[in-house]
């Protein structure tokens, strides 16, 4: 079993839906979650970071993490075309363990 | 944040020669990191950069075939050594200061081997 799960896709949603990633991850330790934007061709944007359970809300883009059920989530409101991308998550347990990073969830968003 | 330029940003190179890829960070950062992402794969690291001393190389990853440099706070080297088609790959370069959890990238350096 890999330490964090993620959905590969591919996800297709119209313009303007609600989108929803997932991940879930098996290593308690793990306190600090991070969601990554990568175009095609470019290296990974931090989208998101979460210290422990809770949510955390930008603009269009709210961070949830249940460390109860070991699941965070990001969710991407008025989705547009733009928004299209791979979107990775990544966690660590902290004081300078590296990263742990998901597969990759690949979306596009239809106009 | 930081802002990282790597370069360069793609290559095709033939079988048994070796790339060099450059990383510059625009300010000084504690630590530094090499990732690998396969296609269709997450990232690996491959190694942390250490400055003034020898990288620390993930299990699969060895000194010989990646060698790294960092002689300073802002900058590194990887070099991709006697290189295969399996070699062909994204290669990251990424910072982020000591004790702060958010990891910055760079563009990336896209390598072809034929």
């Amino acid at each position: 079993q890999k330490e964090v799960e993620q959905d590969p896709g591919p996800l297709s949603v119209p313009e303007g839906a609600i989108v929803s990633l997932n991940c879930t991850y098996s290593n308690s330790a793990f306190q600090y979650f991070m969601w990554y934007r990568q175009y095609s061709r470019k290296g990974p944007e931090l989208l998101m970071y979460t210290y422990s359970s809770g949510n955390k809300e930008d603009g269009r883009f709210t961070a949830q993490v249940d460390k109860s059920s070991k699941y965070i989530s990001l969710f991407i409101r008025d989705s547009q075309p733009s928004d299209s991308a791979t979107y990775l998550c990544a966690m660590s347990a902290g004081g300078n363990e590296k990263l742990t990073f998901g597969t990759g969830t690949r979306l596009t968003i239809i106009p | 944040s930081a802002v990282i330029s790597q370069k360069p940003s793609r290559d095709i190179c033939q079988r048994g020669t070796s790339l060099t890829i450059q990383c510059q960070v625009d300010s000084q950062v504690t630590m530094m990191f090499w990732y690998r992402q396969q296609p269709g794969q997450s990232l690996t690291l491959i190694a942390t950069a250490n400055q003034g001393s020898e990288a620390t190389y993930e299990s699969g990853f060895v000194i010989d075939k990646f060698p790294i440099s960092r002689p300073n706070l802002t900058f590194s080297t990887l070099t991709v050594s006697n290189m295969s088609p399996e070699d062909s790959s994204i290669y990251l370069c990424s910072a982020r200061e000591a004790l702060r959890e958010k990891l910055f990238f760079g563009s990336g350096t896209q390598l072809s081997v034929l």
